[in-house]
């Protein structure tokens, strides 16, 4: 299994502004993911964390709006850019420890509210 | 492409009784995983379970236990001797097994309440 250390875990932000997630994992894992989840919804896929290189958006998530960085096998973050009302969601940060991994793990999670 | 349903309405069980979480799901990929997560009001997400599409037997952990139907495509939870502390949102989710692309695939989620 692995730990991850999600941060923060909570925010209330200005609309407009910018907030940073991070995600840490204490093992090298091979594949890191982000996942959005509105109130009251299902998580939806953002984009695959690749390391040394640009992420993988899925369809309506953009690199201006959601850059991501990976900078090792360890280690990710998310940012919400120009935030408005409508970003008030859960993101969560997903790791597998080896390709076919029969486990996902996810961190504990940031509750972001846009005001 | 994948999907999942999950379409009970909000569940309430009484403590120490069991319960089923149904999920339905339909894919094209000849090799896939099944997992259930459980959210607790706090936002996280705790894996619970999970059943790969070749497995022999239905899988088990602990009070969890998967009712895999591979024919009718299901794979419903079971938990027994249901405690307070299961009241949460429950979500099943599937992946492909094959190929380069591992992402998760989640339904919409079922409440469950345990009563006293």
């Amino acid at each position: 299994s692995a730990v991850i250390s999600q941060k923060p875990s909570r925010d209330i932000c200005q609309r407009g502004t910018s907030l940073t997630i991070q995600c840490q994992v204490d093992s090298q894992v091979t594949m890191m993911f982000w996942y959005r989840q509105q109130p009251g919804q299902s998580l939806t896929l953002i984009a695959t964390a690749n390391q040394g290189s640009e992420a993988t958006y899925e369809s309506g998530f953009v690199i201006d709006k959601f850059p991501i960085s990976r900078p090792n096998l360890t280690f990710s973050t998310l940012t919400v850019s120009n935030m408005s009302p409508e970003d008030s969601s859960i993101y969560l940060c997903s790791v597998e420890t080896r390709l076919g991994n029969t486990e996902a793990f996810f961190g504990q999670g940031t509750r972001l509210t846009v005001v | 492409a994948q999907k999942i349903t999950q379409t009970q309405p909000g569940m309430f069980v009484q403590e120490k009784e069991a319960v089923t979480l149904d999920c339905t799901y339909d894919t094209s990929d000849p090799s896939y995983g099944l997992f259930w997560y459980k959210q607790p009001s706090s936002g996280e997400m705790i894996f619970l379970i999970y059943q790969g599409s070749y497995d022999q037997q239905n899988a088990t952990e602990g009070r969890y236990s998967l009712n895999f139907q591979k024919a009718r495509k299901s794979a419903n939870l079971v938990i027994s001797a249901s405690q307070l502390g299961d009241s949460a949102m429950y979500f099943c989710a599937m992946r492909a097994t094959t190929g380069a692309n591992s992402k998760l695939t989640f339904g919409k989620g079922i409440t469950l309440s345990v009563r006293p």
